[in-house]
């Protein structure tokens, strides 16, 4: 069964400041995705990831892929507060061609003045 | 359409009664998904839907749950017999297998 593990659960950080987010996945995988969720609202999508050593950039945000450790970061440049936002990563899971998206537990940002 | 649209955007409901929500994909998605959403949690797979195949029901909680869809049209998740944990946002998403997933605004339920 495919699992999937984002820290830290809750981060907090000052405007400026860099951070990373990190998400594990226990099996092969042919994508990784990761979204934005701002409460009370659906999830929008930020990048999707296809190959080992893809890495994919929108302004303060860059999200790298890692298959053979099978990680994933999100990183966060000079935060600002309009990130403060829950970020999901979530694995494609493509077993016996039954293809789902399999969620970490989230990472809920929040971002200081 | 142009984005995944879900009906009805918040349902109130008692205890005891049963709810349908509904969810219609973008067209041309085979794939139709739902998820729950409790507050403050992660997506919680539910079903999953591919053209005409059997559904993936693996992620169903109890047999009050199920869905229907026709085809690649429109999905709708029925609850039966409500009780308060099922409150939650439940999502729905289509893809067209490959080119990643788009997620509609949710249902968010209320069970009093």
């Amino acid at each position: 069964e495919l699992k999937v593990e984002q820290n830290p659960l809750f981060l907090s950080m000052q405007e400026g400041k860099n951070y990373t987010i990190y998400c594990d996945y226990s099996t092969t995988s042919d994508r990784l995705y990761w979204y934005r969720q701002d409460p009370g609202k659906s999830l929008e999508s930020l990048f999707v990831l296809l190959s080992n050593g893809a890495v994919k950039q929108e302004g303060r945000l860059m999200a790298s892929l890692d298959t053979k450790a099978r990680l994933s970061t999100l990183h966060i440049t000079a935060a600002v507060h309009d990130l403060s936002a829950t970020y999901f990563c979530a694995v494609d899971s493509d077993l016996q061609g039954a293809q789902k998206l399999v969620f970490g537990q989230g990472t809920r940002l929040t971002i200081n003045p | 359409g142009a984005g995944v649209s879900q009906s009805p955007s918040n349902k109130v409901t008692e205890k005891g009664k049963d709810v349908e929500l509904r969810c219609d994909p973008i067209s041309g998605h085979t794939a139709l998904y739902w998820y729950r959403q409790r507050l403050g949690q992660g997506l919680e797979f539910l079903i999953y839907f591919q053209g005409n195949s059997a559904p993936d029901k693996s992620g169903l909680p109890s047999d009050r749950f199920s869905a229907e869809r026709t085809g690649e049209s429109v999905s709708t998740l029925t609850i039966q017999r409500t009780q308060q944990e099922d409150s939650a946002v439940y999502l729905c998403a289509s893809s067209l297998r490959g080119y990643g997933y788009t997620f509609g605004s949710g249902t968010r339920l209320t069970v009093v």
